[in-house]
């Protein structure tokens, strides 16, 4: 059975960095092809891709996000972390961390997402 | 990447069919049979419900379909229940990822 959860603070204040983790079991981020991401969502707003990690420790992001953003895994805790530097008001969302099996496909498992809101 | 374009909203009585465009370029829904939609209930996580284009994951009723032509793929909801009412988002691989605007779906 897979699932996936983010866990992380639910405020941080503008210009700080946030760190999301996303826990996830019933499937091994070595096997080859697998592949897990981010993805976040602002209130009442459409879904946006930020970062992918794939089993060979190869990196992908977003293009209009990539200088903010950071994405890495460990394996062995089977956990994928997420950092988003200078955070600003306009980043208050819900972050969803979803599993790929091959990169360019489709995100099969999603996490519950968790909201986090930026705010001094 | 832009934004997938998406209508806001449709809506349709049960039992009705709806189809939900997604309009992009030749350089992601055009160019690739990577096309995938979600279901997102109001508070829930997406769900997948369409990949490849017109694939259907396990466990997805069959009264959803997916289709492409050129820039445009769309998804049909046929025999419209009342819990299909939700959001539904557009996805395309483009050498990266990119969403739809996303579409709300009314069941009258």
């Amino acid at each position: 059975q897979v699932t996936l959860r983010e866990s992380g603070p639910a405020l941080v204040k503008p210009t700080q960095t946030l760190t999301l983790t996303c826990t996830f079991s019933g499937f091994s981020l070595s096997t080859s092809g697998m592949c897990v991401s981010w993805i976040r969502q602002p209130p009442g707003k459409a879904l946006e891709w930020l970062a992918l990690i794939d089993w060979d420790d190869d990196k992908y992001y977003s293009t209009s996000l990539k200088t903010r953003l950071t994405i890495s895994k460990d394996t062995s805790k089977n956990q994928v972390v997420l950092t988003m530097t200078n955070m600003d008001p306009v980043d208050t969302a819900t972050y969803y961390c979803a599993r790929i099996i091959s990169w360019g496909s489709y995100f099969d498992y999603w996490g519950q997402g968790t909201l986090v809101t930026v705010s001094s | 990447q832009s934004a997938l374009t998406q209508p806001r909203s449709v809506s349709g009585s049960p039992g009705q069919s709806v189809t939900i465009s997604c309009t992009g370029t030749s350089s992601d829904v055009g160019g690739y049979n990577y096309v995938s939609w979600y279901q997102q209930h109001p508070g829930k996580a997406p769900k997948l419900m369409i990949y490849d284009v017109s694939k259907r994951p396990s466990g997805v009723p069959d009264r959803f379909s997916g289709s492409k032509s050129g820039n445009t793929a769309s998804l049909t909801i046929s025999g419209l229940q009342a819990e299909d009412e939700a959001d539904y988002y557009c996805c395309s691989y483009a050498g990266s990822y990119v969403f739809g605007t996303g579409t709300k779906v009314t069941v009258l």
